[in-house]
């Protein structure tokens, strides 16, 4: 089964900074992820995905795919103390039916 | 929002006892799934569905079984609840699987305490 690993954390930056929150995986077949924000208490909720080598931008949000090297990250610019929250990275295991997650990167943005 | 419900919302019971939870969406979608989270291991899936009666095991499915009659409900039963059951479980849904860029969407979650 494919793997996808997260550094646990707590990555604390200060407003106004950037956040760069990193992800490796197993599979070099891997060609798409996707990223989830989990606020304490709360479900996982969907902020991005990536196909594909490159960089997506979405507001204050970019995700960029390194296939080479195997790694996805997520920066995050401007941050902000809302955006202190937990990050889990995932990618589709293999058959397409469910997904591989990272045990996630608790961020904490100082005001 | 994705119209997913998970009931209960906060369930204690003690050793031993059957526990189901249930999961309910109202997207239509094919695919369902049981996760539980736990500190420090992140979700971890227990069971999945691919359609109504077809389910399949996940990676901590030991304990857990799984029953989906209707496409909008699918059930995670513990037949015997131990304490290491405690946890807050997740039901997810997807359209595809996880094909192109078709993710899952989470429900609110139940906290089950097992004394």
């Amino acid at each position: 089964q494919k793997e996808v690993e997260q550094n646990s954390g707590p990555l604390s930056v200060p407003e106004g900074a950037i956040a760069s929150l990193n992800c490796t995986y197993s599979d070099r077949g891997s060609q798409s992820f996707f990223w989830y924000r989990q606020y304490s208490g709360k479900s996982p909720e969907l902020i991005m995905f990536i196909y594909s080598n490159g960089d997506k931008e979405d507001g204050r949000f970019t995700a960029q795919l390194n296939k080479a090297s195997q790694y996805v990250s997520l920066l995050i610019r401007d941050s902000q103390p809302s955006d202190s929250a937990t990050y889990l990275c995932a990618g589709p295991d293999t058959g397409f039916q469910k997904l591989v997650f990272g045990t996630g990167t608790r961020l904490l943005v100082s005001p | 929002d994705a119209g997913i419900t998970q009931s209960p919302r906060h369930k204690v019971t003690e050793t031993g006892t059957p526990v189901t939870l249930r999961c309910h969406q109202t997207e239509n979608h094919r695919y369902m799934y049981w996760y539980r989270q736990d500190p420090g291991h992140g979700l971890r899936l227990i069971h999945y569905s691919y359609g109504v009666k077809d389910t399949d095991k996940g990676e901590v499915s030991d304990g857990y079984s799984v029953s989906r009659s209707k496409t909008e409900d699918f059930l995670l039963t513990l037949e015997s609840a131990t304490s290491s059951q405690t946890s807050v479980y997740f039901c997810a849904i997807s359209e595809r699987g996880g094909v192109g860029s078709d993710t899952q969407y989470f429900g609110p979650g139940t906290r089950l305490t097992v004394l």
